[in-house]
């Protein structure tokens, strides 16, 4: 059984960078069938897919047109984990962040999730 | 403004049926079999329920049942019990770069 846990702070203040990890168990980062993804929630943006990471062979990320300027998302195969970073947040970026594994079309398992609140 | 058009509410009472629409486009719910539905309740992460339109994932219970027609995809939870109060969402590939766009949640109240 797959499952997703996820880490890292719930404050952040606007123009610095949110971070986030996600460590999996029951499956390999490295996985050449699953994709890595991360996906927000807000109740003004509603969900929204960030991007994501997979390995065929190499290494490979996609990310969403609306934070492609300011998003990496990493893989650590040493740590069987996937990282989120969002540079230059604002309050807008506030929203509760998921991790979630991609299978060939649907996200399953999700993270619990995890509430990123932009703020000084 | 969500991508997916649902609707904000629906409600009925136990042992009846419901359904749910997500309407998108030929660029998303009309162009690709790929729609999903996911359920979650207050404070929990989104849960699998349809994949591929129509698909349930191993434990989900066959009271729920997708389908599509044209743009827009329907969820049917039939026998409503008490714990299906809950959000649920539709989501779809597109062929934009966005890759995977979603609805803006129905809220189910068990009566």
């Amino acid at each position: 059984q797959v499952q997703l846990q996820q880490s890292g702070p719930g404050l952040v203040k606007p123009s610095q960078t949110l971070s986030l990890t996600c460590a999996i168990s029951g499956d390999s980062v490295s996985s050449n069938s699953a994709a890595w993804t991360w996906i927000r929630q807000s109740p003004s943006r509603g969900l929204e897919w960030l991007g994501r990471t997979y390995y065929r062979s190499k290494w490979y990320r996609d990310y969403a047109v609306s934070v492609k300027s300011r998003i990496t998302i990493n893989p650590d195969t040493s740590k069987n984990q996937f990282s989120l970073q969002l540079n230059s947040v604002t309050p807008e970026d506030t929203a509760v962040y998921y991790c979630a594994r991609e299978g060939r079309n649907w996200f399953d398992p999700w993270g619990q999730g995890t509430l990123v609140t932009v703020s000084s | 403004q969500s991508a997916l058009t649902q609707p904000a509410s629906v409600s009925g009472s136990p042992g009846q049926s419901i359904t749910i629409s997500c309407t998108g486009t030929s660029s998303d719910v009309g162009g690709y079999n790929y729609v999903c539905w996911y359920q979650q309740h207050p404070g929990k992460a989104p849960k699998l329920l349809i994949y591929d339109v129509s698909d349930r994932p191993s434990g989900v219970s066959n009271r729920f049942s997708g389908s599509k027609s044209g743009n827009t995809a329907s969820l049917t939870i039939s026998g409503l019990q008490a714990e299906d109060e809950a959000d649920y969402y539709c989501s779809s590939y597109t062929s934009s770069s966005t890759r995977w766009v979603f609805g803006g949640g129905t809220k189910l109240t068990v009566l």
